[in-house]
């Protein structure tokens, strides 16, 4: 049973970093099998993918245009998780967040961030 | 505005069938494998359909899945008043590098 656990501040000031954590059990994050993704959904409820990594021999990591230049996800081995981080926020980044496993499913609590200072 | 366009709300009664839809392009749809999630009332979506047609272990066979072109289905049958929820499709999108989903459609049990 895949479970993901997320961890990090649910409220971040306009301008600066989000970073979110996600940690794996039942699974690793280095798995030649699956991908690790962030997904975001809106307050008005529309989900919007963020970004993944994956490891194929080595690491890849794919980010979704909308927020590129901002984002980084990184996977961290030692202690098998991966995370996420936002720069330069705005209230249009408020959202809850979630970390997912592809395939098979397996989401995160999610987590609610608001921007505001 | 989604990349993949679904009917915002859909309805049916107890014991009966609903379908949703879902329509997508050539460089989604068209080309990858649909999934579907249910995302009931404050709670992270869950997987119900996966590879346009599979159903994760632990999903009724009540929901099924199904593609065609650039289009794809879910159908529940044996409407239940526990079925009422958000569902979405989503698909990788090879044009966009990403996951892409539908605006999500949100079934009511009269």
């Amino acid at each position: 049973q895949i479970q993901l656990q997320q961890s990090g501040p649910g409220l971040v000031k306009p301008s600066q970093t989000l970073s979110l954590t996600c940690a794996i059990s039942g699974d690793t994050v280095s798995s030649n099998s699956a991908a690790w993704n962030w997904i975001r959904q809106s307050p008005s409820g529309g989900l919007e993918w963020l970004g993944r990594t994956y490891f194929r021999s080595k690491w890849h990591t794919d980010y979704a245009v909308s927020v590129k230049g901002r984002i980084t996800i990184n996977p961290d081995t030692s202690k098998n998780q991966f995370s996420l981080q936002l720069n330069s926020v705005t209230p249009e980044d408020t959202a809850v967040y979630y970390c997912t496993r592809e395939p098979g499913g397996g989401w995160g609590q999610g987590t609610l961030v608001t921007v505001s200072s | 505005q989604s990349v993949l366009t679904q009917p915002p709300s859909a309805s049916g009664t107890p014991g009966q069938r609903v379908t949703i839809s879902c329509s997508g392009s050539s460089s989604n749809i068209g080309r990858n494998t649909v999934n579907w999630y249910q995302q009931l009332p404050g709670t992270a979506p869950k997987l119900l359909i996966y590879n346009n047609n599979q159903r994760p272990s632990g999903v009724p066979d009540r929901f099924s899945g199904s593609k065609s072109g650039t289009s794809a289905s879910l159908a529940i049958s044996g409407l239940q008043s526990e079925d009422e929820a958000d569902y979405y499709c989503a698909a990788w999108d090879d044009s966009l590098k990403g996951w892409v989903f539908g605006g999500g459609t949100k079934l009511t049990v009269l």
